[in-house]
């Protein structure tokens, strides 16, 4: 099946910076979607970007589906948007698979 | 709307029993789906329904099974509950047959196995 694999598994940041946070996918995707889970475990999904490039707020995320891979952006982070980021990817007529995540952790 | 209703929220069993768990979709959503979350596997996708079928089944063990109702609403049981099975339950929804819709997740419920 598909491997998805997230990096950096773990990322600090002081509030008001800006990160990127990558997934990349070991075969052609026809859905891509990221989440956030908040420290009481309810995933939210954030993106559904199986190609091109979204922006909702001050979150924004690209696929580039010909070279495999997806980045989530998060601009002048705020404490909130602490909590473990996930994407998930699945192949025609196979299951969604999940990477392993990106850790977030937004210092005040 | 309401969300993806999930219950019980916590859950607290011996080895050796059974467990049912009961996932409510959004409204008018028709597919739902299971997921198992532990620190160790992360999060594994376990099966998915659309209008009572089951569309698609993960790596699982047989003691793993679910089923829908005509209201779209779904439970999956587990069976002769061993220590590993312990974990966060998660149930998703979708509006739609398209099986790439997005999903939408409940609070899921966390179930442990003494």
């Amino acid at each position: 099946g598909i491997q998805v694999e997230q990096s950096p598994p773990d990322l600090i940041l002081q509030e008001g910076a800006n990160s990127t946070l990558r997934c990349n996918f070991s075969d052609s995707v026809n859905n891509l979607q990221w989440f956030h889970q908040n420290p009481w475990g309810q995933l939210i999904n954030l993106f559904y970007i199986p190609s091109g490039t979204k922006q909702n707020g001050r979150l924004s995320a690209t696929t580039v589906a010909t070279e495999r891979y997806s980045l989530l952006y998060i601009s002048s982070s705020q404490t909130t948007d602490s909590g473990v980021y996930f994407c998930a990817a699945k192949a025609a007529g196979n299951k969604l698979t999940f990477g392993g995540g990106t850790r977030v952790l937004v210092k005040p | 709307k309401a969300g993806v209703t999930q219950t019980p929220r916590y859950l607290i069993k011996t080895r050796g029993q059974q467990v049912t768990l009961s996932c409510s979709p959004i409204s008018g959503h028709r597919s739902v789906s299971w997921y198992q979350q532990t620190p160790g596997q992360g999060l594994q996708f376990l099966f998915e329904y659309f209008s009572e079928t089951q569309r698609n089944k993960g790596n699982f063990p047989g003691r793993f099974s679910g089923r829908q109702f005509s209201n779209s609403r779904s439970e999956m049981n587990v069976s002769t509950l061993e220590l590993g099975d312990s974990a966060l339950y998660l149930c998703a929804s979708s509006p739609d047959s398209n099986p790439n819709s997005p999903l939408h997740f409940g609070n899921g419920t966390r179930l442990t196995v003494t």
